[in-house]
């Protein structure tokens, strides 16, 4: 069976630059979601889709960064402008339903210059 | 609110030494708790789980305990091997999972 999908893995964009990262979860999943990584710590939540329904992006910084999940499958994290500060690893997850367990992407790792 | 906390490394270890990452957990009631690892430029993978009080958690050697007592969820291996030289991350929550800051291990031959 294959595991969560993000791409790209790398991305060096400039500040104020848009990006995109997309998620392919696992199959049948109907929970997604996206968690920032900084460097030297634990992943934090974004956001949380059940389906196509964002139902917590309490953590989502709603000025830059936007995020959607169109058919309840792919997702899309976009931020823009881009700040040096989002330097940082993207990763996406996904579970069969809410407290489920939860399996992990590779994630991005986004440079912001 | 909810929050966990696990000891800071780096640890070094030789080969076939005993490993023990500490992890304590601040929540309302009795989450589901989780140990994950990160390999070098890798995702996290699920290592081990319990989901109830008293569960015990093992995979590859690796074992957890649910202590509802001390609201603790420690990791240990009775031998770690180059191949665990990892970050570890101590994760729990119901739909919402809290990770800790991750303890990097790294076991010399």
């Amino acid at each position: 069976e294959a595991g969560v999908v993000q791409s790209p893995r790398y991305k060096i964009i400039e500040k104020k630059q848009p990006v995109a990262f997309w998620c392919n979860p696992i199959s049948g999943h109907n929970t997604l979601y996206w968690y920032l990584q900084n460097l030297g710590q634990g992943p934090e939540l974004l956001i949380r889709y059940e389906n196509e329904e964002a139902v917590d992006d309490s953590q989502l910084p709603k000025d830059r960064f936007s995020a959607e999940r169109l058919k309840g499958v792919d997702s899309t994290l976009k931020i823009q402008p881009a700040e040096l500060g989002d330097s940082a690893v993207y990763l996406c997850a996904s579970s069969l339903g809410i407290s489920e367990t939860q399996y992990f992407g590779p994630g991005t790792r986004l440079l912001v210059l | 609110g909810n929050s966990v906390t696990q000891m800071e490394g780096p640890v070094t270890l030789s080969e076939e030494a005993f490993l023990t990452i500490n992890c304590t957990y601040t929540a309302t009631g009795y989450p589901s708790l989780f140990w994950y690892v990160q390999y070098p430029g890798e995702g996290l993978q699920l290592l081990l789980k319990a989901t109830k009080a008293d569960d015990k958690g093992s995979n590859k050697g690796f074992e957890a305990t649910y202590r509802k007592e001390t609201t603790s969820f420690h990791l240990e291996k009775g031998s770690v091997q180059v191949s665990d030289s990892a970050v570890y991350f101590c994760a729990g929550g119901y739909n919402k999972l809290i990770f800790g800051a991750g303890t990097r291990l790294a076991v010399h031959p």
